[in-house]
């Protein structure tokens, strides 16, 4: 079946960096785009990266941009998502998404999601 | 990038309808019929109940019903169920690959 296991959480002191991964089973990977969502303890959801089905293109939101970097290896079927200078504020559990649209036909969409892994940012 | 507004709670008794309400702008709602929402249970990952303004997943039972009229989307849960009480975020397409989300909704069943 279709599965997306996150790792590499922790907890980290603010100004360093952490590296998660989403390993991906059971369906297409280099079909489909992949986003990175966090939720902040208590918060709501935010789309924090996208990257395209072939790691053409990507796009980050406001919050993290020049600070994190996504990227993937259709080879290893893996998502990833560098984080450099965090701050308390990227608390959150992090979890990766796979687009339901198939290459460029996108729904906008993620139909499926990892469990998560938990993010602290403190000293 | 900003948020989609929804109210912070909703509620009904079991077997009655509710409504949640997701207002946007031109620039994400209004501008593009790629409307999802996502229900999440306490400690679970999200999961996609509607894409595309008001497709259903397989899977997602027909209770489960959504439009859009403007820059407001609206999902409807028919028949309330206990299984139901969750969390419900919407999202949009705002362009260049971005999607953005509401606040959430948290759904009591009575």
């Amino acid at each position: 079946q279709v599965q997306l296991v996150e790792s590499g959480g922790g907890v980290v002191q603010p100004g360093r960096s952490l590296r998660l991964s989403c390993a991906v089973s059971g369906i297409t990977f280099s079909a489909h785009d992949m986003r990175w969502v966090r939720q902040a303890p208590g918060k709501g959801l935010e789309c924090v990266a996208v990257i395209s089905y072939d790691g053409s293109n990507k796009n980050y939101a406001d919050s993290v941009k020049g600070r994190f970097t996504i990227s993937r290896d259709n080879s290893k079927n893996t998502l990833y998502i560098q984080m450099n200078s965090l701050r308390p504020e990227d608390t959150a559990v992090y979890y990766c998404g796979k687009e339901r649209g198939w290459f460029s036909d996108l729904a906008y969409a993620m139909d499926v999601w990892g469990q998560g892994t938990t993010v602290t940012v403190s000293s | 990038q900003s948020a989609l507004t929804q109210p912070p709670s909703a509620s009904g008794s079991p077997g009655q309808a509710v409504t949640i309400s997701c207002t946007g702008t031109n620039s994400d709602i209004g501008g593009y019929n790629f409307v999802s929402w996502y229900q999440q249970h306490p400690g679970k990952a999200p999961k996609l109940m509607i894409y595309e303004v008001a497709k259903r997943p397989s899977g997602v039972p027909d209770r489960f019903s959504a439009s859009k009229s403007g820059n407001t989307a609206s999902l409807t849960v028919s028949g309330l169920q206990a299984e139901d009480e969750a969390d419900y975020y919407c999202s949009s397409y705002a362009g260049s690959n971005i999607v953005i989300f509401g606040g959430g909704t948290k759904l009591t069943v009575l």
